[in-house]
């Protein structure tokens, strides 16, 4: 299986902190996405980052890739309480259907 | 402005029921997905669409069912052969399967068998 898995599953911070979040996966990949869901609600793509790429910004979130490790990391800066969510990242493979499997996620709680 | 739009958002299903569950994109997006969830797990692939009138089987089709009559609409059906259909629905497009900038999803349905 090529499905990711996000580490930890749970993560507790307070408001201003930074909080990372681990992806690991198992086979080759195109591109490796980042997503939020709120509660109740849909996902929200946040920032892809392609197999030729090793870091990647957007505001206050940077996503690094290591194609060696197969793993990625989510790092978001200054944790805000509206970053309360949970977090999943989502793989592709090199095959000619590409389909996007999603890791089971990572629950963030930032205190205020 | 553009989007997807999943109705209802709470669904009741009882015992040996059908249900619909709608999707409708105006986003001009070529493919279209179903995707399962359960609690504290990732998401499932039910079924997904690469263009009109076709549509292949995800990782979990059993006892679901899809059309794509047309571009913008993707409705699945949870059929009384699904023994388990309680779970968050979400419905998500893409420009095209394969592509390079990510699902857009709907906000979710949430089915319940009573």
């Amino acid at each position: 299986s090529q499905q990711g898995e996000e580490d930890p599953q749970a993560l507790s911070i307070q408001e201003g902190e930074n909080a990372t979040m681990n992806c690991s996966y198992k086979t080759s990949i195109n591109n490796l996405q980042w997503y939020r869901q709120n509660s109740g609600r849909g996902l929200v793509h946040l920032i892809l980052i392609r197999s030729n790429e090793r870091e990647k910004h957007s505001g206050r979130l940077r996503v690094t890739l290591d194609t060696s490790k197969k793993s990625s990391s989510l790092l978001i800066t200054a944790s805000r309480a509206a970053d309360t969510a949970s977090y999943f990242c989502a793989t592709d493979g090199k095959t000619s259907y590409d389909k996007v499997i999603f890791g089971p996620g990572t629950s963030l709680s930032v205190i205020p | 402005d553009g989007g997807i739009t999943q109705s209802p958002k709470y669904l009741f299903r009882k015992e040996g029921q059908n249900v619909t569950l709608s999707c409708e994109q105006n986003l001009n997006h070529d493919a279209m997905y179903w995707y399962r969830q359960d609690p504290g797990q990732g998401l499932r692939l039910i079924y997904y669409s690469q263009i009109v009138n076709d549509f292949q089987k995800g990782d979990i089709a059993e006892g679901y069912s899809v059309s794509r009559e047309k571009k913008e609409s993707f409705p699945l059906t949870v059929t009384s052969a699904q023994k388990n259909p309680t779970a968050f629905y979400l419905c998500a497009s893409s420009i095209k399967t394969g592509d390079n900038y990510g699902y857009t999803f709907g906000s979710g349905t949430r089915l319940t068998v009573v």
